[in-house]
């Protein structure tokens, strides 16, 4: 298994640019997330879905859009980049939203800069 | 409001100096508080979950104990691989798998 894969690794934007952040997993697992890190702040949640077709937003979820078609696929939408943006993107999986023990597996990271 | 402060921020040790880390927790019902390493430009590695005061669980150099007001992760005896930054997250009982993070303990190790 790969588990949780996420491309690009590095990316470089212009303000307005809009692009996708990939994410993948290959475990099966019902529920996945968008966390973003900035320094000095711990990972803050920005979409989540529980399953194929469900999705809602997390605690910092404006300028993103997020989408869920398939149980693999998690893709992060920025519609209109700006500087604030700047950030290390994490997708992240775990079996399912709904059961007690059930850590989440993170991926390698997507670090975005807005220029 | 739910709320994870971990301290100190950074930590610098010498091989085989033992410490512990804090982390202190807000939260309504907890379900679970998670600990993970994160190295340099990697995502954060699973470590332990804690479910209840009292409980303590343990790998290697590591062991995680927990309190109704904050977790302490122990390392004994660490060595420079040990390097990390420390994360530690609660998930309340608000719903779903959502997890509330600290900013992380800055962990040097030198030999």
């Amino acid at each position: 298994n790969a588990g949780v894969t996420q491309t690009p690794k590095f990316q470089v934007l212009k303000t307005g640019q809009s692009m996708t952040l990939q994410c993948a997993q290959d475990m099966n697992h019902e529920y996945m997330s968008w966390y973003r890190q900035d320094p000095g702040m711990g990972l803050r949640l920005i979409h989540y879905s529980v399953g194929a077709g469900i999705t809602d937003q997390g605690e910092v979820p404006n300028g993103y859009n997020v989408s869920r078609s398939t149980t693999e696929d998690f893709p992060l939408r920025l519609l209109s980049a700006a500087p604030s943006q700047t950030s290390v993107y994490f997708c992240a999986s775990s079996l399912t939203g709904y059961e007690v023990y059930n850590e989440q597996f993170f991926g390698p990271g997507t670090r975005l800069t807005v220029l | 409001e739910d709320q994870v402060t971990q301290s100190p921020e950074a930590l610098r040790l010498q091989e085989g100096e033992s410490s512990s880390l804090n982390c202190s927790y807000t939260v309504s019902g907890l379900r679970g508080l998670f600990w993970y390493r994160q190295d340099p430009g990697k995502g954060p590695e699973f470590l332990f979950t804690l479910y209840s005061a009292g409980e303590e669980k343990e790998k290697e150099r590591l062991k995680a104990t927990l309190t109704k007001k904050e977790s302490f992760l122990h390392i004994t005896a660490p060595k420079p691989e040990d390097s990390a930054t420390y994360l530690c997250a609660v998930r309340s009982s608000g719903g779903y798998n959502k997890l509330i993070f600290g900013a992380g303990t800055r962990l040097a190790v030198h030999p």
